[in-house]
């Protein structure tokens, strides 16, 4: 059963535009949401994260929305680079256990 | 600091033969867990150790199996392989500090190919 939905497998983007990639839970426990950026043959990278305390966390170009009633989480990355074109995914913990989405290809156009 | 590094990074086996993986964690961090990576398939959790202990597991057969030693560092080991075994083994680590919310850390992989 898969606790953590990215139903959008790939995604296309010119360069400078916003890149939003979703993400859905369905286990009202989680507490904690974070994502990851995975280039070819590397592990992932960790990249924001977010507590369920809040709805949105930044860090430069990337924003963490959260919204917990529709149990639905986003990353935003404006303005979007080359240097962004990655496999990003979505993961969410409720204590020690870790629960990852199937991921995004991110594709950004120059 | 030194990021979590896991041994081999690539690795050829044939059906039947059995595979040891290490990993070692970032220096403090004392959870380590363990990832199947398949295309389209995401992330599959397969364990987590805490202070030599299997705290966590995943819906993989008894042939996956796993043990963290005294300093953290930790083993996967996967016996009798198939070829739907060849996958990416990732590992990943953590503080685990007591009452905080965790971030986990990955290491490069390890590309398993079952011939």
């Amino acid at each position: 059963d898969q606790q953590v939905k990215q139903n959008s497998p790939s995604l296309s983007v010119q360069e400078g535009r916003i890149s939003i990639l979703n993400c859905d839970y369905t286990n009202s426990m989680f507490d904690y949401f974070l994502w990851y950026k995975k280039y070819p043959a590397e592990g992932p990278t960790f990249l924001i994260s977010i507590s369920s305390i809040k709805d949105k966390n930044e860090d430069g170009r990337f924003t963490v929305f959260l919204n917990k009633s529709a149990k639905h989480l986003s990353l935003h990355i404006v303005p979007s680079q080359p240097g962004d074109s990655a496999v990003y995914f979505c993961a969410a913990s409720a204590g020690n256990q870790f629960y990852f989405g199937t991921g995004t290809s991110l594709t950004v156009i120059p | 600091k030194a990021g979590v590094t896991q041994t081999p990074r690539y690795l050829i086996k044939t059906r039947g033969q059995q595979v040891t993986l290490s990993c070692s964690p970032i220096s403090g961090h004392r959870s380590v867990s363990w990832y199947q990576q398949t295309p389209g398939q995401g992330l599959q959790f397969l364990f987590e150790y805490f202070s030599e202990t299997q705290r966590n597991k995943g819906n993989f057969p008894g042939r996956f199996s796993g043990r963290q030693f005294s300093n953290s560092r930790s083993e996967m080991n996967v016996s009798t392989l198939e070829l739907g075994d060849s996958a990416l083994y990732l590992c990943a680590s953590s503080l685990a500090a007591s009452g905080k919310q965790d971030t986990q850390y990955f290491g490069p992989g390890t590309r398993l190919t079952v011939l």
